[in-house]
């Protein structure tokens, strides 16, 4: 079975704070993706990589940005975390086929 | 930019019913996926259709790839409490560089 990782299920932090999302994958996946899920804005794409170094910015990067530097890992990095980057926040990768299996998500609140 | 409509939007059947939810585009894919979703949990790929016209199962699950390419479809049989969740369609251009478009989702609460 695909199985991907997050590194916390839920996470607190203060305004400003360099927060770190980690993700892993085990099915040998090129596409690695980060989505962040809202009530009533369904799921948004922050960042995806079709490789590792590779990053492509999604429809909403602002305020994030990402790493990949294996090809399992994809970490999400919020430079300065704020109140409005409270969020459940999903990682998915990929077959070729562009199947996406999702993570368990990281539930963040930043107070 | 694409977008995707999911009706219902939400609803409420006996336990015991059959479901039937569907997923439309203004635009043609040629990947057509279902995800279901619990409570504080990622979604879960249940069934994924490649070719217009396809007839898929998975238990008591079965989708459709529409004829048209702008819809897809899916049924649950007989449902039972553990179906409660959302249920998300997604549709691609069917390569790994396309984008994958997810739908809004339909809500699904089963009163036992």
């Amino acid at each position: 079975d695909v199985k991907v990782t997050q590194s916390s299920r839920y996470l607190v932090k203060r305004t400003g704070e360099k927060v770190f999302l980690e993700c892993v994958q085990d099915m040998d996946h090129e596409n690695m993706f980060w989505y962040r899920q809202d009530p009533g804005l369904g799921l948004r794409l922050i960042y995806f990589s079709y490789d590792v170094k590779m990053k492509e910015k999604g429809d909403i990067p602002e305020g994030y940005s990402v790493s990949r530097e294996k090809k399992e890992r994809f970490s999400l990095i919020l430079e300065s975390a704020s109140t409005n980057q409270t969020s459940m926040y999903l990682c998915a990768s990929s077959s070729r086929r562009n199947e996406q299996f999702f993570g368990p998500g990281t539930r963040l609140t930043v107070l | 930019g694409q977008q995707l409509n999911q009706s219902p939007q939400s609803m409420f059947i006996q336990e015991g019913e059959d479901v039937s939810m569907n997923c439309t585009s203004s635009s043609i894919f040629n990947t057509w996926l279902w995800y279901k979703q619990d409570p504080g949990e990622g979604p879960v790929l249940l069934i994924a259709l490649y070719k217009a016209g396809e007839l898929t199962s998975n238990g008591r699950l079965t989708a459709q790839f529409g004829i048209t390419r702008k819809d897809s479809f899916l049924n649950i049989s007989a449902s039972i409490p553990s179906d409660v969740g959302i249920y998300f369609c997604a549709g691609s251009g069917g390569t790994s560089y396309d984008k994958v478009i997810f739908g809004p989702g339909t809500s699904l609460s089963v009163i036992p």
